[in-house]
């Protein structure tokens, strides 16, 4: 399985946005990039995802680089409730499990 | 639309029994995957199963774990003889497609695993 690399942690202000990056040098051409993200005692709950164009919900946005080598998750006014640890996980087009890394614990605050 | 149940929500054993842990997908969903969380880890695959079919099982045990997805019912995650190193939080998660990288998985909220 293609591997991520997320910083462990980063802090934000409550109301201002988050860039959550993401590398995945060893990327091949039909991973998709997909984001999760685990608040405490919870199950990770989906956020976002994309192949190579940038995307847009009402979560987030996702910024993928024009050589997919690394992406961005965008919370463009956290929250409170945004405190989490997110994931970036590439999934494999015949594989049906996701890789989890360590994620990035994101801490905001008021 | 009920969303992925999973029970119990906490279970202790003490070291030899036998753990057993169910996991009712979504509606409608007929793949069922399950993780493992070991404290401040992230989420290790473990099992992907398909309605009375083991698709992958290249993250379980060899030993002591098995898992099923029986024509009805839940699927039912298994480990007998249980030690403390299997003390961690279960995660199943369920999709509704066939393997697809952009099919996204609904988790359950977890069963935490405490062995005595």
């Amino acid at each position: 399985d293609a591997k991520t690399t997320q910083p462990n942690s980063m802090e934000s202000n409550e109301e201002e946005p988050v860039h959550l990056p993401c590398n995945h040098s060893t990327i091949s051409g039909t991973d998709y990039i997909h984001w999760y993200r685990q608040l405490p005692s919870q199950g990770p709950e989906y956020v976002i995802h994309g192949l190579t164009s940038n995307v847009n919900n009402r979560m987030a946005s996702l910024a993928i680089a024009e050589d997919r080598k690394s992406s961005t998750l965008i919370l463009h006014r956290a929250t409170l409730r945004d405190a989490a640890v997110y994931y970036c996980i590439l999934r494999d087009t015949n594989a049906g499990k996701s890789t989890f890394g360590d994620g990035t614990t994101l801490t905001v605050k008021p | 639309n009920a969303g992925v149940m999973q029970n119990p929500r906490h279970l202790v054993r003490r070291r030899g029994q036998e753990a057993r842990l169910r996991c009712s997908p979504m509606k409608g969903h007929s793949h069922v995957y399950w993780y493992r969380q070991l404290p401040e880890e992230g989420l290790k695959f473990m099992v992907y199963l398909q309605k009375e079919n083991i698709i992958d099982e290249s993250g379980m045990p060899k030993e002591r774990f098995s898992a099923e997805f029986p024509k009805e019912g839940p699927s039912i995650l298994r480990i007998q003889q249980v030690v403390r190193g299997d003390s961690a939080a279960y995660f199943c998660a369920s999709s509704s497609f066939e393997l697809s990288s952009y099919n996204e998985q609904f988790f359950g909220p977890g069963t935490r695993l405490t062995v005595l």
